[in-house]
């Protein structure tokens, strides 16, 4: 069974917060990790490619890292915004240049 | 430069009833995605077009579901006969270059199927 897991499922912060969310998925056969994010009623949006161990790539106030020794990625988000709600998505891609999604992390920002 | 257009964006159907999915990639786009996602789970591969040839259908339910890529450019998923747990949202996605993990898809706003 190939997982890739985000955690927390949800999450709840006021505006000005700073947070953080987790992607864990196989170490093994690893070829790139994708971050998307989703809007409602929106097309999913892609923040970063990554693919060597240790990355760090931002935009903005956003950021990640990889780590694909151990299987996982971090993101980051910097004083977050209400505009930052969304459902955050990532992929973990496979050397069959498979894609396996995780459930995603859903973020609330409230003003 | 416009992103990738599916139709409809939500559809009601009852069980038994046969659907279809539209999707128009970005221009220039060779690769072109189909993902079913179920309310709380990630986007499942369905099948994956590299031009208009099938590169993974392996995640595809062949008896109930279809696909194809007209020309190398639009594509139509096909669901007949609709079970309930075809219950999802269809998301069309594409990617410039050939099959490569290193190269950001862009996807389109999704159509919500509901079955009933």
């Amino acid at each position: 069974i190939l997982n890739v897991e985000q955690s927390p499922q949800s999450l709840h912060v006021q505006e000005g917060d700073s947070t953080n969310f987790t992607c864990s998925f196989p170490s093994s056969n690893f070829y790139a990790l994708h971050w998307y994010r989703w809007e409602t009623a929106k097309s999913p949006e892609a923040l970063f490619v990554m693919t060597l161990n240790g990355d760090e790539k931002k935009k903005g106030r956003i950021s990640a890292t990889l780590n694909t020794k151990e299987g996982y990625s971090y993101l980051y988000i910097k004083g977050s915004q209400p505009e930052d709600s969304a459902t955050y998505l990532c992929a973990w891609v496979n050397n069959f240049n498979k894609f396996y999604f995780g459930s995603g992390t859903k973020l609330n920002v409230k003003p | 430069e416009a992103g990738v257009a599916q139709s409809p964006r939500y559809k009601i159907i009852e069980k038994r009833q046969s659907v279809a999915f539209w999707c128009n990639p970005i221009s220039g786009h060779a690769t072109l995605y189909w993902y079913q996602q179920i309310l709380g789970q990630g986007p499942k591969l369905l099948i994956q077009f590299q031009n208009n040839g099938v590169v993974d259908d392996s995640q595809l339910p062949k008896d109930r579901f279809s696909a194809e890529r007209l020309k190398g450019v639009d594509s139509t998923l096909k669901i007949q006969p609709a079970k309930l747990e075809d219950s999802a949202v269809y998301l069309c996605a594409s990617s410039l270059q050939p099959t490569s993990g290193f190269y950001e898809q862009y996807f389109g706003p999704g159509t919500r199927l509901t079955v009933t």
